[in-house]
C-alpha cells in the first residue's frame, strides 16, 4: 500500500535559519503530495501542494519540488521565522480502486528559537 | 472559503459512557474523514464517508462508529468509551472521491476518558 516516510524531529533551529525536512513516499498510482502544517491547538491546514513531477509548490516562503525519480517531496525554507514553530505533515493522494485515499506522515515538529 | 467546525474544543466523559463528536462543513464536501492524532503516530483514519448513509472502514475503525445522515454533518461515536480511547479528533473533508484536492480540516476534539 502507499505510505510517507518523513524525518522524525523534533528540529530544533534559531531564527533566520535554513530549513529542510526530509520526505518520501511509496505510491502505487501516481499520487498528488501536499505539505500541511498544524499549529499548536489547530487543526491542520494546507501550507502547498504538487500534482506532476517537477511541479514546485510554495507558500509562506516555502518550498517543495515533486521529485518522481527519487520518490520526495522535501519542504524548505530560507529563512524561518519564531512563528513556523509548527507540527508540519507530509501526505499524499493516490487513486486506489477508483478513489482517492489521503496518507499521511508521522509529522515533524519544528521548534524555532530566537 | 470553507469551514469545517467540530462541536467540541475539549470533552471530557468516563469509562463506559457513549460518546458523539460532531462535525459539519459548510461546502458541500462529498467527503468526510474521522482522524484520531496521537504523539508519534501521526494521524490514523477511523472512517470515512464518501454520501450520505455510506461509510467505509479506516485503519482504526474497532470501538467507533459513524453516522451521516446529511451531507453536510458526519458524527463519530464511541460505543462505549475507553481510557486508551484519550485523544486528539480531528474532522476533515473534500469535494469528491474522484478528486485529489487537498482536505479540510476542523480545529480538533481534546477527548480525554476518565
Amino acid at each position: 500500500g502507499d505510505s510517507v516516510t518523513q524525518m522524525e524531529g523534533p528540529v530544533t533551529l534559531s531564527e533566520e535559519a535554513f530549513l529542510t525536512i526530509n520526505c518520501t513516499y511509496t505510491a502505487t498510482g501516481y499520487p498528488s503530495l501536499f505539505w500541511y502544517v498544524q499549529y499548536p491547538g489547530e487543526g491542520l491546514q494546507l501550507l502547498l501542494k504538487a500534482t506532476k513531477a517537477d511541479d514546485k509548490g510554495s507558500n509562506k516562503g516555502f518550498e517543495a519540488t515533486y521529485r518522481k525519480e527519487t520518490t520526495s517531496f522535501h519542504l524548505e525554507k530560507g529563512s524561518v521565522q519564531v512563528s513556523d514553530s509548527a507540527v508540519y505533515f507530509c501526505a499524499l493522494s493516490d487513486r486506489g480502486g477508483g478513489s482517492y485515499i489521503p496518507t499521511f506522515g508521522r509529522g515533524t515538529s519544528l521548534i524555532v528559537h530566537p | 472559503d470553507v469551514k469545517v467546525t467540530q462541536s467540541s474544543r475539549y470533552l471530557v466523559k468516563r469509562t463506559g459512557e457513549k460518546v458523539f463528536l460532531e462535525c459539519v462543513q459548510d461546502m458541500d464536501h462529498e467527503n468526510m474523514f474521522w482522524y484520531r492524532q496521537d504523539p508519534g503516530l501521526g494521524l490514523r483514519l477511523i472512517y470515512f464517508s464518501y454520501d450520505v448513509k455510506m461509510k467505509e472502514k479506516g485503519d482504526i475503525p474497532e470501538g467507533y462508529s459513524v453516522s451521516r445522515e446529511k451531507k453536510e454533518r458526519f458524527s463519530l461515536i464511541l460505543e462505549s468509551a475507553s481510557t486508551n480511547q484519550t485523544s486528539m479528533y480531528l474532522c476533515a473533508s473534500n469535494p469528491s472521491r474522484s478528486s485529489n484536492q487537498p482536505q479540510h480540516f476542523g480545529d480538533g476534539t481534546r477527548l480525554s476518558i476518565l
